[in-house]
């Protein structure tokens, strides 16, 4: 069965330092997303990605993220200086025909712990 | 704001028996409905959806009842086994977004041999 994979599964950083999450998305999928939970809270929108673009983006997803896809398989989300506060599980997730259309597969997760 | 919630953050229940998880959305420009499995240490795993134009819909063993007039959302899992022990979570399209899901807080399901 495809899935959703990312690397790395957990990565502890030190505060100010930049993180890259990585993830290969279901490799027929159009639609790319991340999401964070912060632990024992909700599970928190931060962007989704189309067509070589960012479609959506919450107010968490401020100018310190940013999301690519270099190549035809990975997308990966960039924290540019990390606050204690960005320790959470991100989880990337695809969608082969976007969200109204069709479910969200999410992968396991990245956990980031920053010091 | 408007957020989606849930009534019940834990569940308990004796295997066999039905469970249901309730949960309240306020954003009545939402169209599509989900409802998430998460198991220990991994991610959401989709259980079953539903639009806005549908009351009810059912999959295997797992039934989602919607009610717009009062904006509540359940969760019915027939015959509840040991392995449906996890956090399930209500989310709604965040008034008929194409990539924002809102989620609810979820409520953990434990299944008692």
């Amino acid at each position: 069965e495809p899935e959703v994979t990312q690397t790395p599964s957990h990565q502890v950083t030190q505060m100010g330092q930049e993180v890259i999450l990585r993830c290969v998305p279901i490799s027929n999928h159009l639609y790319f997303y991340w999401y964070r939970q912060i632990l024992g809270q909700k599970v928190e929108f931060l962007v989704s990605f189309y067509n070589n673009e960012i479609s959506e983006k919450s107010e968490i997803f401020d100018d310190q993220f940013s999301v690519e896809r270099p190549d035809g398989s990975n997308f990966t989300l960039k924290i540019r200086s990390t606050k204690l506060e960005d320790s959470a599980m991100y989880f990337c997730a695809s969608s082969g025909t976007g969200l109204n259309t069709g479910e969200l597969f999410f992968g396991e997760g990245s956990r980031l712990t920053v010091l | 704001g408007e957020s989606v919630g849930l009534h019940l953050p834990t569940l308990s229940v004796q295997e066999g028996d039905n469970s249901i998880i309730n949960c309240a959305y306020s954003n009545s420009a939402s169209d599509y409905f989900i409802w998430y499995k998460q198991e220990s240490g991994k991610g959401p795993q989709f259980i079953i959806d539903i639009r806005s134009n549908m009351d009810k819909r059912q999959g295997q063993r797992v039934t989602v009842l919607l009610n717009k007039t009062v904006k509540h959302l359940s969760l019915q899992i027939a015959a509840t086994q040991p392995g449906d022990s996890a956090v399930y979570f209500c989310a709604e399209n965040d008034g008929g977004s194409q990539g924002n899901l809102i989620f609810g807080k979820g409520t953990k399901l434990s299944v008692k041999p």
